[in-house]
């Protein structure tokens, strides 16, 4: 089944303990990203890449860092959590091709002490 | 990217058609119409989308209007697990240079029994 996996799904942790999320898309898709939501704010994008080893900030970097070494995975990586990262998290991927039609993972629940 | 204006909520009856506005009066000529809906804090679904034509597929149609200036998405035969928050985005041929939806408060669609 074509799928967005992210891992973990809920994640209760405290301020300054480094977390990774994953991500991996089993469709080849070139193309991931990462966002988060809020309350009142939508969705935004953290981070995207369109390739392996090629990735660059969306609207909200700040505080987050991630990697592309392989083609489906894209970790979202929190070194320093701060109680202003907690939020629901998503994954994306798509093929990077004329359309912009995305495959979201099912999300991450983070809660930053 | 161009900006989009749907109402806050919607109510339908289960089985009966939902009809669901967008306008979207700055969209340029490379800019594609988008939905995508968000199940109770689920990841977002891509639905369809099109660029002047009238689009079908096995979730949904898409009518745009001569002028492009406003959509609506409609759901032919609605069902209680059609309660969603729907998105209407426009987004440029090819993604533009980060792939990046643009995701506004939407529409709650709420069906009833």
């Amino acid at each position: 089944e074509a799928q967005v996996t992210q891992n973990p799904r809920y994640l209760i942790t405290v301020t300054g303990k480094k977390l990774t999320v994953t991500c991996s898309q089993n469709m080849n898709h070139e193309y991931m990203s990462w966002y988060r939501q809020d309350p009142g704010l939508g969705l935004r994008q953290i981070y995207y890449s369109m390739n392996v080893e090629v990735t660059d900030k969306g609207d909200v970097p700040e505080g987050y860092k991630v990697s592309r070494k392989e083609k489906r995975n894209f970790p979202l990586i929190l070194e320093s959590p701060s109680p202003n990262q907690t939020s629901l998290y998503f994954c994306a991927s798509s093929l990077s091709t004329r359309y912009n039609e995305q495959f979201f993972g099912p999300g991450t629940r983070l809660t930053v002490l | 990217d161009a900006k989009t204006t749907q109402p806050t909520s919607m109510d339908c009856a289960e089985g009966r058609a939902a009809n669901l506005p967008c306008n979207h009066s700055t969209i340029s000529g490379n800019e594609y119409v988008y939905w995508y809906r968000q199940i109770h804090s689920q990841g977002p679904q891509y639905i369809i989308h099109g660029l002047k034509n009238n689009e079908t597929n096995e979730m949904a149609s898409l009518i745009i209007t001569e002028d492009r200036k406003s959509s609506t998405l409609i759901l032919p035969h609605a069902t209680l697990r059609d309660t969603a928050v729907y998105y209407c985005i426009v987004s440029p041929w090819g993604g533009g240079s980060n792939y990046k939806l643009t995701f506004g408060k939407g529409t709650l669609l709420t069906v009833n029994p």
